[in-house]
């Protein structure tokens, strides 16, 4: 079935560091995917997509490029901010978007 | 716009106590779901509902019922309650062009 997979955390950075969170899926076809974020006490929130190969998504200077060919996603920023400090999911759905499927989370810590 | 509202934010339970959580959306969705989220294990699907008048099992239904009451609502029933289901549970909802949308989540213990 559907799975995504993403590193463990948490991820300790000084402000400022560059970002990677790796996120890697089995998917069956061409599944859109997707990055959300988790502040403290609330709901997830999209944080950026991409539908299909070879798409970069991109918001907040957080970027993520759909790559068929290694079943990857991984976030990247290049200067993190205190603010970013945060849980990060990776999920995928498939065409139908009748289901989406979330990685375990990588809790993100940016010290001063 | 309050997009998906869930309450209560908090409940404890005694082991074999019933309850229902609520869930509401305001952006005439279809879809609707109910995760819940446990340390180290991400979020995992209970129930979902691809529209008004369906409902279909997720990864992990044991324990649960739903009701897809119309289309703004979905609510979660856990009709004897365990220790297990100690979790958050988080409600979202999907409509055709938009991201899934998430409430705040309950925050349930089981005692």
């Amino acid at each position: 079935g559907d799975s995504v997979t993403q590193m463990e955390g948490p991820v300790t950075l000084s402000e400022e560091a560059f970002l990677t969170i790796n996120c890697t899926y089995t998917a069956t076809g061409y599944p859109s995917l997707f990055w959300y974020v988790q502040y403290p006490g609330e709901g997830l929130q999209l944080l950026l997509k991409a539908t299909k190969a070879d798409d970069k998504g991109s918001n907040k200077g957080f970027e993520a490029t759909y790559r068929k060919e290694t079943t990857s996603f991984h976030l990247e920023k290049g200067s993190v901010q205190v603010s970013d400090s945060a849980v990060y999911f990776c999920a995928l759905s498939q065409y139908n978007f009748n289901k989406f499927y979330f990685g375990s989370g990588t809790k993100l810590n940016v010290k001063p | 716009n309050a997009g998906v509202t869930q309450t209560p934010k908090f409940q404890v339970l005694k082991t074999g106590q019933s309850m229902t959580l609520q869930c509401a959306q305001d952006m005439n969705h279809n879809s609707m779901y109910w995760y819940r989220q446990d340390p180290g294990m991400g979020l995992r699907l209970i129930y979902y509902s691809a529209s008004e008048g369906t409902t279909d099992k997720g990864e992990v239904p044991n324990g649960y019922n739903v009701s897809r009451l119309n289309k703004r609502e979905f609510s979660l029933r856990l009709e004897s309650a365990a220790p297990s289901q100690t979790s958050v549970y988080f409600c979202a909802s999907w409509g055709a062009g938009s991201p899934l949308h998430f409430g705040n989540g309950t925050r349930l213990t089981v005692t």
